[in-house]
């Protein structure tokens, strides 16, 4: 089974650019979620989706941070315009199912990341 | 409000000594608990999980990790290390009566191993 892909692996950008990640999910996964890691911590949830709708962006920085998930499968996650301290590995995860009460189908499967350097 | 706190930031080991990471959480609930193993350049993957059935959680690659309520702690524990054991490790608690089964991770703990 092929497992989350991410592209690309890493990114250099000046502060003010723009930049996009891509993720593609596990097949036939309906939940996607798009995790920030800055270096030294844990990661952190930006935004979930359910198929191709949101179900948390509490965390997500609205005046420069968007994402979609068109058709319920790809995602992108698109920072503009970037500052400094948005240098970290953006993480994709995806899951079978993401209920209240945990089942094994909810087990979060994270792709490799992509680092991302801000100047 | 969830979170768990690692209690090292680093922990060093030789090989074939055992290997303890610690992890306390806070929880208003009963908790979803688990650990996760990063290495270099890799994605995140799941060692075990802990969902209210028994209380010491067996994982992946000889790890097993024991609930402890009385402590809120969930340590994670290998017998004996390996030197391919080096990584980050994390602690993490799901959000609980949340549709979205939110993670939340801790600060992570890096596991050196010497030969």
């Amino acid at each position: 089974e092929a497992g989350v892909a991410q592209s690309p692996r890493y990114k250099i950008i000046e502060k003010r650019q723009s930049v996009a990640f891509w993720c593609n999910p596990i097949s036939g996964h309906a939940t996607l979620y798009w995790y920030q890691q800055i270096l030294g911590q844990g990661p952190k949830l930006l935004i979930q989706f359910q198929n191709n709708g949101v179900v948390d962006d509490s965390q997500l920085p609205k005046d420069r941070f968007s994402a979609e998930r068109l058709k319920g499968v790809d995602s992108t996650l698109k920072i503009q315009p970037a500052k400094l301290e948005d240098s970290a590995v953006y993480l994709c995860a995806s899951s079978l199912t993401s209920g209240g009460r945990l089942r094994d189908t909810d087990t979060q499967y994270f792709g490799p990341g992509t680092r991302l350097t801000v100047l | 409000a969830q979170s768990v706190t690692q209690l090292d930031s680093h922990v060093s080991v030789s090989e074939g000594t055992p290997v303890l990471l610690r992890c306390n959480y806070s929880s208003s609930y009963s908790p979803s608990l688990f650990w996760y193993v990063q290495h270099p350049n890799k994605g995140l993957q799941l060692l075990l999980k802990y969902t209210s059935a028994a209380t010491l959680v067996k994982g992946i690659n000889g790890f097993e990790a024991e609930f402890k309520k009385s402590e809120t702690s969930f340590h994670l524990t290998k017998p004996s290390a390996h030197m391919s054991d080096a990584a980050e490790y994390f602690c993490v608690v799901r959000r609980i009566y949340n549709q979205g089964g939110k993670l939340i991770f801790g600060q992570g703990t890096e596991l050196s191993v010497k030969p």
